[in-house]
């Protein structure tokens, strides 16, 4: 079974900075999908990023982009330019890409601050 | 827009009554639904699969008589609670993908609380 590991419970951030969220995984598969969601205090889940494991080159959403490092099973989450809104809980989630069940693997979560 | 629609959003309801949550997608057809569990300041536990035309799967620990779950279209899924009692309140969220190569689109979720 996989499993996906956040080790940072809380982070802060001043706005305009950069902060940067740990995820680690473990799997045996070769091909997945990672994600990042962010979830704020109305708790919908919102999608901020995802990566395909057989692709090399990071995924970028505008501020947000990630660094994928397959072979250390690493897929941590660049935030720049922090704003006030991107305080949220932030979730690494895991993903098969085998079989037609595609549930998520969910990591415990980063309570991200954001101060002036 | 929203393209996973939960309803209700919050139900408060007596210990030993049955609460039926909905999971709907929108704008597309969803063989397979996913059910979670999230307990307050923690993660998304997934709580079983719903499979379109068959039975849910279940995780492991989760008693498939209390959590009934009917995927009777392709684009609706329920959750029914059955005999609540309070360790059952809780934050109950869906979600549902285009096809398994396609990120999981949620619902905004249900808060129910058990008297």
């Amino acid at each position: 079974a996989q499993t996906v590991t956040q080790s940072q419970p809380e982070m802060s951030v001043q706005e305009a900075e950069t902060v940067t969220l740990s995820c680690t995984y473990d799997t045996s598969e070769s091909d997945y999908y990672l994600f990042w969601y962010k979830q704020p205090p109305s708790r919908q889940m919102i999608l901020v990023i995802r990566q395909e494991a057989y692709k090399q080159q990071n995924a970028t959403e505008n501020r947000f982009s990630v660094n994928f490092q397959k072979a250390a099973k690493s897929f941590s989450l660049k935030i720049s330019d922090s704003q006030l809104g991107d305080a949220a809980m932030y979730f690494c989630a895991y993903q098969s890409s085998t079989g037609t069940a595609s549930k998520l693997t969910f990591g415990t979560g980063t309570r991200l601050q954001v101060t002036l | 827009g929203a393209v996973v629609s939960q309803h209700p959003s919050r139900v408060i309801c007596k210990s030993g009554t049955s609460v039926k949550i909905e999971c709907r997608s929108l704008d597309f057809q969803a063989t397979t639904m996913f059910w979670y569990r999230q307990f307050p300041k923690k993660s998304l536990m997934l709580m079983a699969t719903s499979n379109e035309g068959s039975k849910a799967t279940y995780e492991q620990g989760v008693e498939k008589d209390k959590f009934l779950i009917n995927h009777a279209s392709l684009t609706l899924s329920t959750l029914t609670v059955t005999s609540a009692h309070p360790e059952d309140s809780s934050f109950y969220i869906c979600s549902a993908n285009r096809d398994s190569n396609q990120p999981q689109h949620f619902g905004d979720g249900t808060r129910l609380s058990i008297l």
